[in-house]
């Protein structure tokens, strides 16, 4: 079956170094998006993609980048972790057409200490 | 920017109460609205709305929108312990695919 997947499932990192969160998807969607979910907030998006080299910033992208090099894929990266980005991180993908819901991973939870 | 707003905020019910949930928005050109449920942790995908005043149905929930007013409504009717959950309400804008999201309903239904 297609799935969307995200590794790893729990991390742990220190201040200041970079960590990056996989995602991958085996629909062939165009469009994924990664968001992160806090207390309160809701899912807000970090940033997302519309196809290959694709790539836009979402409401709360500071300190955060993607790239898109293939379709099934989109790594986020933290480039400096902060304390402020322990969270829960969602990637999710669409097919691009209209009127489609988008699909979750599982969710990364990430803890910067 | 598009907005999302939820209420309430969260709520507890006994099994067999019927639950309403609701969420307004702003967004510039709507084109549809989706509700999803969370249980700890992938959102799980319940309705698309698109046309207001057509309900959409699935067992015991029940979604319509109003696009003159600017909001949509969850009902759960015959509550079980298995729909307590968060429930999000998402927005997205005509000619885009991204989807912005309410803060949630949490609902906790009570044996």
């Amino acid at each position: 079956d297609a799935e969307i997947t995200q590794s790893p499932r729990h991390k742990i990192t220190e201040t200041g170094r970079q960590v990056t969160l996989a995602c991958h998807q085996t629909w062939n969607h165009n469009n994924m998006f990664w968001y992160r979910q806090d207390l309160g907030h809701g899912l807000r998006l970090i940033h997302y993609s519309y196809g290959v080299h694709d790539t836009n910033k979402g409401e709360v992208s500071d300190g955060y980048s993607v790239s898109r090099s293939n379709t099934e894929d989109l790594p986020l990266t933290l480039e400096s972790a902060a304390s402020s980005q322990t969270s829960v991180y969602f990637c999710a993908s669409s097919t691009g057409t209209e009127n489609t819901e988008a699909f979750f991973g599982q969710g990364t939870r990430l803890t910067v200490v | 920017e598009d907005k999302v707003v939820q209420s309430p905020l969260s709520l507890v019910v006994h099994e067999g109460d019927t639950v309403t949930l609701n969420c307004s928005y702003e967004v510039t050109n709507f084109r549809s609205l989706l509700w999803y449920k969370q249980e700890k942790k992938a959102p799980t995908f319940l309705f698309m709305l698109t046309s207001s005043g057509i309900e959409k149905k699935s067992g015991r929930l029940s979604s319509i929108l109003d696009k003159k007013e600017l909001f949509s409504i969850l009902n759960i009717t015959a509550t079980q312990t298995g729909d307590s959950a968060v429930y999000l309400c998402a927005v997205v804008g005509y000619g885009d695919y991204k989807l912005s999201f309410g803060a949630g309903t949490t609902v906790t239904v009570r044996a």
